[in-house]
């Protein structure tokens, strides 16, 4: 079993609809990211929590660090949100950027 | 300030070739990551470098190596080239100030195909 799971694979949705990426893992961690991969291989970091809540205009990250989840949402979401999101754990006790990643949510936004 | 801009970004190899990327971070970045990332393991961290060190390293095998240079730009090498060495390599660069919290910058990536 992974240390970093993500649901689900894959998710098509329709333009503005709300889009929730879910991802658990199974160690104690010191932070989680999420990372945005469109085709070609470009990758940005769109969040790093350790508690609580963050949001950066139509997305919002949560973690729950009791129940070792995290979710991603887009709101209103848009074809240009189409891409693949990817969720990230640093564990606790690991030192600089020695992340475990999950294995994607590929999101398709159709207009 | 420009991005992190990786070279070269395609690459074709044969195996038992050996291979050296090159990663150059934004300026005033002194911590450097690289990941692999293939349609079957996914992304995975390879090694870090901070201030000419390796901070941390994944389990790769010892054909995987890196370097960091005085000016923050690192190198990976990867020697006897195999069939299942074929990837994208990705490096990240981020401030290093923090040992454990860091927005990271990723690179394009290089396409390494190994024939």
């Amino acid at each position: 079993k992974n240390e970093v799971e993500q649901s689900p694979q894959n998710l098509t949705a329709q333009e503005g609809e709300f889009i929730t990426i879910n991802c658990s893992y199974s160690v104690g961690i010191s932070a989680l990211h999420w990372l945005q991969q469109h085709p070609g291989g470009g990758i940005v970091s769109l969040f790093m929590l350790s508690s609580g809540k963050k949001k950066h205009g139509r997305l919002i990250a949560t973690i729950n660090i009791q129940e070792k989840h995290s979710s991603l949402h887009i709101t209103a979401s848009h074809p240009r949100d189409s891409a693949v999101y990817i969720c990230a754990a640093l564990p606790r006790g690991a030192a600089g950027n020695k992340l475990t990643f999950g294995g994607g949510t590929r999101v398709l936004v159709k207009p | 300030k420009a991005g992190v801009t990786q070279t070269p970004r395609y690459l074709i190899k044969t195996r038992g070739q050996q291979v050296t990327l090159s990663c150059s971070p934004i300026s005033g970045h002194r911590s450097v990551s690289w990941y692999q990332q293939t349609p079957g393991q996914g992304l995975q961290f390879l090694f870090e470098y901070f201030s000419e060190t390796q901070r941390n390293k994944g389990n790769f095998p010892g054909r995987f190596s890196g370097r960091q240079f005085s000016n923050s730009r690192s190198e990976m090498n990867v020697s006897t080239l195999e069939l299942g060495d074929s990837a994208l390599y990705l490096c990240a660069s981020s401030l290093g100030a923090s040992m454990y919290q860091e927005t990271q910058y990723f690179g394009p990536g290089t396409r390494l195909l190994v024939l």
